[in-house]
């Protein structure tokens, strides 16, 4: 199985702060990498794929970059609704892999 | 519109077997390249992918729950059936179907509201 590595696992940043979280692959992927966010309660939703490509209705302030094992979300800056879990995953090859979440919080 | 809506027991006791069921609208599991997928969470922990199921009756499965998983597919009824035997109380989670997109990345573009299974005696 590939093995997908967030960092961090959490962190608090300010409304307009510039965020970036990091996925990384434990063998290449190509351009094989997706992000979601998720709320509490609620299913998760597509926020990029193909490692930087943006789903259509997401805010242009979301970003990702990356291909082979290192790739990165940004949001270049953070609004309210932006507080939520992000995950990363893999869809590489099955067993299609998510990393463990980060969290943003508030600060 | 794509709709995706997951049903099944919430509660199950141990050694039971699970079945949920996928009921989808706004695409058809007949077109080439499509699929719908399982994945579950465990409250307050990470997503973890189940199993996946192609057009083509192509089925996909995790390997550490492959032995006890069935994913089928009714075209017709635009449903997607997961099976899990032998419940355990650490299968408690919810349980998410999924729409695999044709954007060539097999991005899991819609997804069902997720519905909560209590694995309890």
């Amino acid at each position: 199985d590939i093995q997908m590595t967030q960092s961090p696992s959490s962190l608090s940043a300010s409304v307009g702060d510039r965020v970036t979280i990091t996925c990384r692959a434990s063998q290449s992927i190509g351009s094989y990498l997706n992000w979601y966010q998720q709320k509490p309660g609620k299913a998760p939703n597509l926020l990029i794929y193909a490692a930087s490509t943006l789903q259509g209705g997401v805010p242009s302030r979301f970003g990702g970059s990356g291909s082979g094992t290192d790739f990165t979300l940004t949001i270049s800056s953070l609004q309210p609704e932006d507080f939520a879990t992000y995950y990363c995953q893999q869809s590489f090859s099955t067993p299609w892999t998510f990393g463990q979440g980060t969290k943003v919080e508030i600060k | 519109q794509i709709t995706l809506k997951e049903s099944g027991p919430t509660l199950v006791k141990p050694t039971q077997t699970l079945t949920l069921t996928c009921t989808f609208s706004g695409f058809s599991l007949s077109t080439s390249g499509v699929g719908v997928g399982w994945i579950r969470q465990p409250p307050g922990k990470a997503l973890e992918w189940l199993a996946l199921i192609y057009w083509n009756d192509d089925k996909r499965y995790s390997p550490s729950l492959k032995s006890r998983l069935t994913i089928t597919k009714d075209t017709s009824k635009n449903q997607v059936v997961l099976t899990m035997t032998n419940m355990d109380p650490v299968d408690t989670a919810t349980y998410y179907c999924a729409h695999r997109r044709r954007d060539g990345y097999n991005s899991l573009g819609d997804w069902g509201q997720g519905t909560l299974v209590t694995v309890s005696s």
